[in-house]
């Protein structure tokens, strides 16, 4: 069974440009959640999303958004980057149910992307 | 709101020799308790759970935590460490109940340097 993959695995951008990320979570699952990992904040949850739809939100701008498709696919978009927008960008995907319920959840290798 | 505290950034231990990684949180709800493993260039990698029940509990390779409900502490614990086991171990805590879904509080992070 292939694991969650993430796409491109590197990037460089430079400041004021967006950026699109994806991630193709494992077989079955419905959840898709995204974290930021940078060495000043650590990992910091951005969203999730489930059957389309945004369930949960972390404390990020507008500027970064989601949006997950009938295939359980998704992208994250980082408009107007900023230098502190650097950051190794990890996606997670799980089978996707009741909310309170535990579920594991299974990392991706992420993106590195680099704000020039 | 949630906060995960990982006292220690950086631990040094020789090979063969006890590891302690310390964790504290702070939640107003109930919490199911994680500790993940990152090795490099990898994305996160679940280690070990507590959601209910016995309050010690073990991983395949050796690790186990114990929860400590007064103390509000999840500390992680190996007898006898390996040069394999060098990584950077992360403390997390989500919400039990409620529209939290599967968003993930992490601690700092403590890197683990094992040393022949």
């Amino acid at each position: 069974k292939a694991g969650v993959t993430q796409t491109p695995r590197y990037l460089i951008k430079t400041r004021g440009q967006q950026v699109t990320l994806s991630c193709s979570p494992i077989s079955g699952h419905r959840s898709v959640s995204w974290y930021q990992q940078t060495p000043g904040q650590g990992l910091q949850f951005l969203f999730e999303y489930f059957s389309e739809t945004q369930r949960n939100k972390g404390n990020f701008p507008g500027r970064f958004s989601g949006r997950q498709f009938s295939n359980s696919r998704s992208e994250m978009n980082v408009s107007t980057l900023e230098l502190g927008d650097s950051a190794l960008y990890l996606c997670a995907s799980s089978l996707g149910g009741w909310s309170g319920r535990y579920e594991k959840l299974f990392f991706g290798s992420g993106t590195q992307l680099s704000v020039l | 709101a949630q906060s995960v505290t990982q006292l220690d950034s950086q631990v040094p231990v020789f090979e063969e020799a006890p590891v302690e990684l310390r964790c504290n949180y702070s939640s107003s709800v109930s919490v199911y308790l994680f500790w993940y493993v990152q090795y490099p260039n990898q994305g996160l990698q679940l280690l070990l759970k507590y959601l209910s029940g016995s309050t010690l509990v073990e991983s395949i390779n050796g690790f186990e935590a114990e929860f400590n409900k007064s103390q509000t502490s999840f500390h992680l614990r190996k007898p006898s460490v390996h040069i394999s086991d060098t990584a950077e171990y992360f403390c997390a805590v989500s919400d039990q109940w409620g529209a939290a879904g599967n968003k993930l509080t992490f601690g700092g992070g403590t890197r683990v340097l094992v040393k022949p």
